[in-house]
């Protein structure tokens, strides 16, 4: 069975522009939450979805935005880039809200110039 | 915040059993230990989970103290691919929208 799948695996962008990254879940989970990790930290919550409504926010300003969709596949929008939003995007997926063990793929290394 | 206080690195000869420590004084009754890893480049991989009573599986035994405020993830014969930072995370599991809070972790070297 393939794993959590996200895309693209790294990107650069200017500073100012947006940026979409997507998520693909194993298939079957629910719920889709996203982290940031910047260099030399632990993964930072940013997100948690389930059945297509946010259920958790992390302390992110409103320039991120998430979303999931009916395939419960899900997508992280980051607007007006600062070079700070810089690091590792990670997409976890979890059979449902409460169940114990959580997937993560592989990431989406982003950099932003 | 993290919750938890690991050291920051460790070091491990490959075959021996590497023991991995984290202190959770303020750990709430409902509250499970767990333990992820992240190899470099890769995202975190479930090592185990446990609220009380020890665990084992195939990967890893989760040792934790009576009064629950200290733990010790033990890797039971170290390869050099277990070479990771290993985090240490307690997590309410009832409630569906406690994230993973993840510490800056222990970063293990297996070491020929």
């Amino acid at each position: 069975d393939a794993g959590v799948t996200q895309s693209p695996t790294h990107l650069i962008k200017t500073r100012g522009q947006h940026v979409t990254l997507r998520c693909s879940p194993i298939s079957g989970h629910k719920s889709v939450s996203w982290y940031q990790q910047v260099l030399g930290q632990g993964p930072q919550f940013i997100f948690q979805y389930y059945e297509k409504e946010e259920r958790g926010r992390g302390n992110f300003p409103d320039r991120f935005s998430a979303r999931q969709f009916p395939n419960y596949s899900s997508e992280l929008n980051v607007n007006a880039l600062l070079l700070g939003d810089s690091a590792l995007y990670l997409c976890a997926s979890r059979l449902d809200r409460a169940n114990t063990e959580a997937f993560f793929g592989q990431g989406t290394r982003l950099t932003v110039v | 915040d993290a919750k938890t206080t690991q050291p920051t690195s460790m070091d491990c000869a490959e075959g021996r059993a590497a023991n991995l420590p984290c202190n959770h004084s303020t750990i709430s009754g409902n509250e499970y230990v767990y333990w992820y890893r992240q190899i470099h480049s890769q995202g975190p991989q479930y090592i185990i989970h446990g609220l009380k009573n020890n665990e084992t599986n195939e990967m890893a035994s989760l040792i934790i103290t009576e009064d629950r405020k200290s733990s010790t993830l033990i890797l039971p014969h170290a390869t050099l691919r277990d070479t990771a930072v290993y985090y240490c995370i307690v997590r309410v599991v009832v409630s569906g929208n406690t994230p993973l809070v993840f510490g800056k972790g222990t970063r293990l070297s297996v070491i020929a």
